[in-house]
């Protein structure tokens, strides 16, 4: 069973500073997801990655395969950024199997 | 498109009771799945289904059933609701591209 650790649990910090959110998984997979769960509690899906870096915005995910990790960065960080986000491996017809989450704000 | 859909959005139920969450995509997708989500823990698949009127069991099938009887509909059911399944539901389906959609939840409580 692949087990997926997340870094930090919780994470504060301040408007503009640069965000870095780690992701470990246990065994060999075919893709890794970054999730951003919202205040009211919903989730949107940010990236799906198999290989190398992938950019959208203000946020960028990175994964070695090799070391079966990956990162999700922020730049810029603004408060609207405050959620919690959720790693995940799996992409392929039986589900994904999901970290517990970091707890991001970002305070003014 | 109103993507997935969740009904209902909040329910409380006595031990004992029986109820049936609805899911709904219209993005005619063939993947769908059941999550719960629990605090301190990650989202855990519950069942899931790859196309109309298939299913099978996820990490945590115990005390659910589920049915595909329409490719847009995926029900979960609780037969005989325990405390332990308080907990937000979340369905989700998946086209086979990048990307997972999620529905908007459902929080149960069982008393």
């Amino acid at each position: 069973k692949n087990e997926v650790e997340q870094s930090p649990q919780n994470l504060t910090a301040q408007e503009g500073e640069f965000i870095t959110i780690n992701c470990s998984y246990s065994v060999g997979i075919s893709a890794l997801h970054w999730l951003q769960q919202h205040p009211g509690g919903g989730i949107v899906s940010l990236f799906m990655l198999s290989s190398g870096k992938k950019k959208h915005g203000r946020l960028i995910a990175t994964i070695n395969i090799q070391e079966k990790h990956s990162s999700l960065h922020i730049t810029a960080s603004h408060p609207r950024d405050s959620a919690v986000y959720i790693c995940a491996s799996g992409g392929g017809a039986d589900g994904l199997t999901f970290g517990k989450g970091t707890h991001l704000i970002i305070q003014p | 498109n109103a993507g997935v859909t969740q009904t209902p959005k909040f329910r409380v139920l006595k031990t004992g009771q029986s109820m049936t969450l609805l899911c709904a995509q219209d993005m005619n997708h063939e993947y769908m799945y059941w999550y719960r989500q629990d605090p301190g823990m990650g989202l855990r698949l519950i069942h899931y289904s790859v196309g109309e009127g298939t299913t099978a069991k996820g990490e945590v099938p115990d005390g659910y059933n589920v049915s595909r009887l329409k490719k847009q509909n995926f029900l979960l059911g609780l037969e005989s609701a325990a405390p332990s399944q308080t907990s937000v539901y979340f369905c989700a389906s998946f086209g086979g591209g990048e990307t997972q959609y999620f529905g908007p939840g459902t929080r149960l409580l069982v008393l």
